[in-house]
């Protein structure tokens, strides 16, 4: 079975502390994603990565970065954590290509206060 | 860009009974689509992924359908148990970078 497995089932932080999230898959995939999702508005992508030390910017990229030194582990960076990023992150991950399935992590429930 | 509709938001039904879920999304230009389960609290499982070129797929007690050139899905779920009870979400890939956009789900409950 895939395994995405994030870190950290539940978090709180405090307002402007550095917060790494970090998300490790185990079947050799290329794509990796991190996602947000918040009441009414759904998932939004943050950041994705198609292989290691690439990547790209999401829809909502704005206060993360994000980093994908080993193919397996992507983590998310909250630079300095602000109570707007209180939210649900979810990491999935993919092969490469049109057809093909992704598989997500069981998210991280993270607050900050 | 792409958008994507989930209808109805919530839906509640009794035991036993079949249903539908419905999906639209606005681009026809898509890879994909793939249907999600997510309990309260939880990361998302996927349930069925429908290939462009594909009408249909089925596991079990579901069956999702797809209409690209209408910019439809369906997902039918029969029989409808308890367990069932979960927010459901379709996502559609497309784009050059193989994105996938998703709709904000419906909230399935089946009352004993």
């Amino acid at each position: 079975d895939v395994k995405v497995t994030q870190s950290s089932r539940y978090l709180v932080k405090r307002t402007g502390e550095k917060v790494f999230l970090e998300c490790v898959q185990d079947m050799d995939h290329e794509n990796m994603f991190w996602y947000r999702q918040d009441p009414g508005l759904g998932l939004r992508l943050i950041y994705f990565s198609y292989d290691v030390k690439m990547k790209e910017k999401g829809d909502i990229p704005e206060g993360y970065s994000v980093s994908r030194e080993k193919k397996e582990r992507f983590s998310l960076i909250l630079e300095s954590a602000s109570t707007n990023q209180t939210s649900m992150y979810l990491c999935a991950s993919s092969f490469p290509g049109a057809n093909t399935e992704a598989f997500f992590g069981q998210g991280t429930r993270l607050t900050v206060v | 860009k792409q958008e994507v509709t989930q209808i109805p938001a919530a839906l509640s039904v009794p035991e036993g009974e079949n249903l539908v879920l419905n999906c639209s999304f606005t681009d026809s230009a898509i890879y994909n689509l793939q249907w999600f389960r997510q309990d309260p609290g939880k990361g998302l499982t996927s349930l069925l992924l429908i290939q462009s070129s594909q009408r249909e797929q089925t596991s079990g007690r579901l069956n999702a359908s797809l209409d690209k050139s209408s910019g439809r899905s369906t997902l039918y779920i029969a029989a409808s148990q308890p367990g069932d009870s979960a927010t459901y979400l379709c996502a559609v890939m497309g784009g050059s970078n193989y994105k996938l956009t998703f709709g904000k789900g419906t909230l399935l409950t089946v009352n004993p």
